[in-house]
């Protein structure tokens, strides 16, 4: 199946800075990208659908200044994390969509905020 | 986002049982219910999908079952190993692929 990757697989950072996580579609042309986010022991709640070229919508509660969300091709969205704290260490994982008719999963990125 | 309920929370089952997990979900609007598999660390891997004019869809030891006027559907793995130990959630989704999660159930499969 298609792969999807994310970089970085993990990262630490301290309070009040930004963290920027790359979500690519290897092999196909992914039209749409979600991002989710995951606690610990919890399900993935989506943050917000992206389209190619087009603005990110945001699920209810989701800050769009603080998770900012950047899908410039077909196989490259990015989430960055503004002024990031320890509430926001969590594992995001994102999702792309597209030919041929399916969605892929990427593996996850570990965000811990000092 | 509550919009797919799953239950149990937690699943423990002896090798060569039988896994049984459960959804029901609310929004008629969803035509494709995937489940998906996760290790700690790892990303949600899709195991077995259907799509509500089937009422089962069986891939090896993974059946789903769907009862679309009852609006629930569940997971069944037979012959459980060790190795199927890991969450598993159920998984509700749009024509736009936008995917709803249920809760989650973690599964232990007793050696």
């Amino acid at each position: 199946g298609a792969v999807v990757s994310q970089h970085p697989s993990w990262v630490i950072c301290k309070s009040g800075t930004s963290v920027k996580i790359e979500c690519r579609s290897l092999d196909f042309q992914a039209t749409t990208m979600f991002w989710y986010r995951q606690f610990p022991k919890q399900s993935l709640m989506l943050m917000a659908t992206s389209n190619e070229g087009s603005k990110a919508t945001y699920e209810q509660g989701v800050e769009k200044d603080k998770f900012l969300i950047n899908h410039a091709s077909l196989t490259l969205s990015t989430l960055t994390v503004t002024s990031a704290h320890p509430e926001d260490s969590s594992f995001y994982i994102c999702s792309a969509a597209g030919a041929p008719n399916e969605q892929f999963f990427g593996p996850g990125t570990r965000l811990t905020v000092l | 986002q509550q919009q797919v309920k799953q239950s149990p929370q937690s699943l423990i089952v002896q090798k060569g049982g039988i896994s049984i997990i459960n959804c029901a979900y609310e929004n008629t609007a969803f035509d494709y219910f995937p489940w998906y598999q996760q290790f700690p660390g790892k990303g949600p891997a899709l195991l077995i999908a259907i799509r509500p004019d089937v009422s089962e869809k069986k891939e090896g030891r993974f059946t789903i079952s769907f009862n679309k006027s009852a609006k629930q559907f569940s997971l069944h793995i037979m012959d459980s190993q060790p190795g199927d130990s890991a969450t598993y959630f159920c998984a509700a989704r749009t024509g736009g692929f936008k995917t709803i999660f249920g809760a989650g159930t973690r599964l232990f499969v007793k050696a």
